[in-house]
């Protein structure tokens, strides 16, 4: 089945302590990106990737790190997570290098920093 | 700056009572624009993308329209399980930007 991946779904953290979020898509995808997902601001791009090893900032990149070594995955790290980082995660894939296509999303993560 | 604002913020209808949902932007350089219905605790699903003025789309009881400055999601007769909350986006160069979003509730 065609899916994109991530994981946890669920994660309660404390402030300071890295965490990484695992994204991994089986479409042959070049396309990859992260959004955050909070009430009233709807979704912001965080970083987005066009294929392996190009990796660009969206509009509220600080505070995140993401990698594009291998096609299929794009992990989120928090080096060191803070409060204002709670929020909704959701990874997503497109079959273009600009994105053009529709995008592919995957179920979310939620992210509770303490 | 580039915007993408959704309205309104909450549609309630009856089953069967049409409506439209209204997405307006300001982009330097529109690359597309896309709909997308989520619901709730799940990631977005792709409804449409439009390109150009004047391109509309169908998709059983959706129908989405674009202009220059805005598009809409026109519901004909819509049932309950079209209750979910309708994302706008746009995509200008390499950047996606999306809309707060509609959401959509549909009484029996």
């Amino acid at each position: 089945e065609a899916q994109v991946t991530q994981n946890p779904r669920y994660l309660i953290t404390v402030t300071g302590k890295k965490l990484t979020v695992t994204c991994s898509q089986n479409m042959n995808h070049e396309y990859m990106s992260w959004y955050r997902q909070d009430p009233g601001l709807g979704l912001r791009q965080i970083y987005y990737s066009m294929n392996v090893e190009v990796t660009d900032k969206g509009d509220v990149p600080e505070g995140y790190k993401v990698s594009r070594k291998e096609k299929r995955n794009f992990p989120l790290i928090l080096e060191s997570p803070s409060p204002n980082q709670t929020s909704l995660y959701f990874c997503a894939s497109s079959p273009t290098p600009q994105g053009a296509l529709a995008q592919y999303f995957g179920p979310g993560t939620r992210l509770l920093v303490l | 700056e580039d915007q993408v604002t959704q309205s309104p913020e909450a549609l309630r209808l009856q089953e069967g009572e049409s409506s439209s949902l209204n997405c307006s932007y300001t982009v330097s350089g529109l690359r597309g624009l896309f709909w997308y219905r989520q619901d709730p605790g799940k990631g977005p699903e792709f409804l449409f993308t439009l390109y150009s003025a004047g391109e509309e789309k169908e998709k059983e009881r959706l129908k989405a329209t674009l202009t220059k400055k805005e598009s809409f999601l026109h519901i004909t007769a819509p049932k309950p399980e079209d209750s979910a909350t309708y994302l706008c986006a746009v995509r200008d160069n390499n950047d996606m930007r999306f809309g707060a979003g509609t959401r959509l509730t549909v009484k029996p």
